[in-house]
């Protein structure tokens, strides 16, 4: 149980254009979505929570306006990148909350999309 | 959350056990102890976690010591598979407590 997937595992895309990644809970429902991104040989970093039916709420220095997420469902969240550049070449992973036994918060994460803009 | 403190790196030898340590000597009452490891170009996975007490699941072992001030992360037999980057993560479980926060990790590198 507590499956998360993502969909591309990878796209390339040429500066200027929008990619949109996806992001499923497969068996479970996640009010509570994570963004992550992570660079080469560097650590995992937050950009945004994600609450179903709500606005998501960014880290500080992540610009709203580029990273559009939208978390229409309790199994969906999309994260779109807007007039990609080279720069938001990037391995992105996100992560789905769900309560266990009524007391605990536990996180699972997808399998990660690698953005790589030309 | 409380902030860890890990080695950068260690070696383990195949088949033998990788003792992987966390230092967390800020960590509060309400915070667990939880383990994830990120295999290269994967998402993290989700390996053990607790709260003081000693806990074994199929993946690992976690010691917490008794002033729960650090814990270590036991592999009992390690194989090439498990080499991968381990991050100790403390944080409380409640639902104001939403995101994990990512340090360096150890980066763990099992040898033939």
């Amino acid at each position: 149980g507590a499956v998360v997937s993502q969909h591309p595992s990878r796209v390339i895309c040429k500066s200027g254009t929008s990619v949109k990644i996806e992001c499923r809970s497969l068996d479970f429902q996640a009010t509570t979505m994570f963004w992550y991104r992570q660079f080469p040989k560097q650590s995992l970093m937050l950009m945004a929570t994600s609450n179903e039916g709500s606005k998501a709420t960014y880290e500080q220095g992540v610009e709203k306006d580029k990273f559009l997420i939208n978390h229409a469902s309790l199994t969906l969240s999309t994260l779109t990148v807007t007039s990609a550049h080279p720069e938001d070449s990037s391995f992105y992973i996100c992560s789905a909350r769900v309560l266990r036994a009524g007391v605990s918060y536990e996180q699972y994460f997808g399998p990660g999309t690698r953005l790589t803009v030309t | 959350d409380a902030k860890t403190t890990q080695p950068p790196s260690m070696d383990c030898a195949e088949g033998r056990a990788a003792n992987l340590p966390c230092n967390h000597s800020t960590i509060s009452g309400n915070e667990y102890v939880y383990w994830y490891r990120q295999i290269h170009s994967q998402g993290p996975q989700y390996i053990i976690h607790g709260l003081k007490n000693n806990e074994t699941n199929e993946m690992a072992s976690l010691i917490i010591t008794e002033d729960r001030k650090s814990s270590t992360l036991i592999l009992p037999h390690a194989t090439l598979r498990d080499t991968a980057v381990y991050y100790c993560i403390v944080r409380a479980p409640g639902a104001g407590s939403y995101q994990l926060t990512f340090g360096k990790g150890t980066k763990l590198s099992v040898i033939p």
